[in-house]
């Protein structure tokens, strides 16, 4: 399968645990972005990277949320001391830096009790 | 405030029916996007509208844009059950291509017999 993967498909953890996602994009694909969906909602744009730099994370969600793409390649989005309000799907994709075309993930699907 | 507006938000239709979703926006993006995403599941692409204008089918759907306007629409023919899903219309909020989308609430289409 040559698409975004996303793991784990799915999280419970209690609240004021800390969690981390996987993302592997697309292989030529150097934009990679994050992005947060609630039920009954859009997605919400959450971060971006280009190759390894991160060039937009001001719509992170608080401090508590924080994303590396350390080699270019794969990513991860930490939450730090999930709150109920925490849980959602959340979605990764990639792009070319041309064309703009992002493609999603599976998701990752958090429960925080 | 950047808002993408869809509408309706459901739209309940029978087999066979013509329907147009609506897709207003509030940027000046001239570039549109399209995804459609099953219950549970993540987004697919359906249409990337690149300029004033375009327009593109796939099957039973059809989707055009109309820059001066602000506004897309999401034309569907003769609907089938395969059909029901969610959609969803997303412009850049930067007005180009960075992938920093901003998406609207979803169309939840149900196709009955």
């Amino acid at each position: 399968d040559t698409g975004v993967s996303q793991d784990p498909r799915h999280k419970i953890t209690k609240r004021g645990q800390n969690v981390t996602f996987r993302c592997d994009p697309i292989s030529e694909h150097n934009r990679l972005y994050w992005y947060r969906q609630t039920l009954g909602q859009g997605p919400e744009f959450l971060t971006y990277f280009q190759n390894e730099a991160q060039l937009e994370k001001s719509r992170l969600l608080s401090d508590r949320f924080s994303a590396e793409r350390p080699k270019g390649s794969f990513s991860t989005l930490e939450i730090q001391r999930t709150e109920q309000g925490d849980s959602a799907m959340y979605l990764c994709a990639s792009s070319l830096v041309q064309g703009g075309e992002a493609f999603f993930g599976q998701g990752t699907r958090l429960t925080v009790v | 405030e950047l808002k993408v507006e869809q509408n309706p938000l459901f739209l309940s239709m029978q087999e066979g029916k013509n329907y147009t979703i609506y897709c207003n926006y509030s940027t000046t993006s001239d570039r549109l996007y399209w995804y459609r995403q099953d219950p549970g599941k993540s987004l697919e692409s359906l249409f990337v509208l690149l300029s004033n204008g375009a327009v593109k089918q796939e099957g039973r759907l059809m989707a055009s844009l109309d820059t001066k306007a602000r506004l897309s629409t999401l034309h569907i023919t003769a609907a089938v059950h395969d059909l029901s899903a969610t959609y969803f219309c997303a412009v850049d909020r930067n007005g180009g291509s960075q992938g920093n989308l901003i998406f609207g609430k979803g169309t939840k289409l149900s196709v009955k017999p």
